[in-house]
């Protein structure tokens, strides 16, 4: 199936600063690209996707690229918060197109 | 507007019992898919399922896993004689379409096999 990469598996920022979490695919034929946040023993949930058709789409702090000649894609989130802190998961479709495939998660923590 | 509601949030089973879990999809929806989670790692697909079909279930196992998605009631995913690799976290998501855009998952059932 579908390969997804992510890394880094841990970052640790200070509030106001920056993040960055990258990943890759394997499949040119992707086209649909989630980002999940997940908190402790909660679900996850969906806060930004992007679609093959553009490189960049942009919600409040977060944002979503994507370069499809790589074939990686880069969840940003600026001015981060302590509530920011949690678990992020990338996904790409599986070859099946029904499914996603998950990367392995970055988990985030944002300190005051 | 519900989201997807799963139950149990917990169970508990000895080795050898059978485990029943049960998704309801967000209103409109009906496409679902199950997912499981092991400790601090990703979501892995098990099966989706349309209404009355299971469409792809390349990530079950084919053994003690089922699934099903009646025209009436919630899916269910089916495990029987539980070992204690089942323990994990068990996810269904809804989607409105049969692509993989925009799935949203219920609060899942943790499993515990003792």
């Amino acid at each position: 199936g579908e390969n997804v990469e992510q890394h880094p598996s841990t970052l640790s920022v200070q509030e106001g600063d920056s993040a960055v979490i990258k990943c890759t695919y394997s499949d040119s034929a992707s086209n649909y690209f989630p980002w999940y946040k997940q908190e402790l023993g909660k679900r996850p949930q969906l806060i930004i996707d992007i679609r093959s058709n553009v490189g960049e789409k942009k919600d409040q702090r977060i944002a979503v690229t994507l370069n499809k000649t790589a074939k990686h894609f880069s969840l940003h989130i600026t001015e981060t918060q302590p509530e920011d802190s949690a678990v992020y998961f990338c996904a790409a479709p599986d070859l099946s197109g029904y499914a996603l495939n998950f990367g392995k998660g970055t988990s985030l923590l944002v300190t005051p | 507007n519900a989201g997807v509601m799963q139950n149990p949030r917990h169970l508990v089973r000895r080795r050898g019992q059978e485990a029943r879990l049960r998704c309801s999809p967000m209103k409109g929806h009906s496409h679902v898919y199950w997912y499981r989670q092991l400790p601090e790692e990703g979501l892995k697909f098990m099966v989706y399922l349309q209404k009355e079909n299971i469409i792809d279930e390349s990530g079950m196992p084919k053994e003690r896993f089922s699934a099903e998605f009646p025209k009436e009631g919630p899916s269910i995913l089916r495990i029987q004689q539980v070992v204690r690799g089942d323990s994990a976290a068990y996810f269904c998501a809804s989607s409105e379409t049969g692509a993989p855009y925009e799935q949203y998952f219920g609060p899942g059932t943790r499993l515990t096999v003792t």
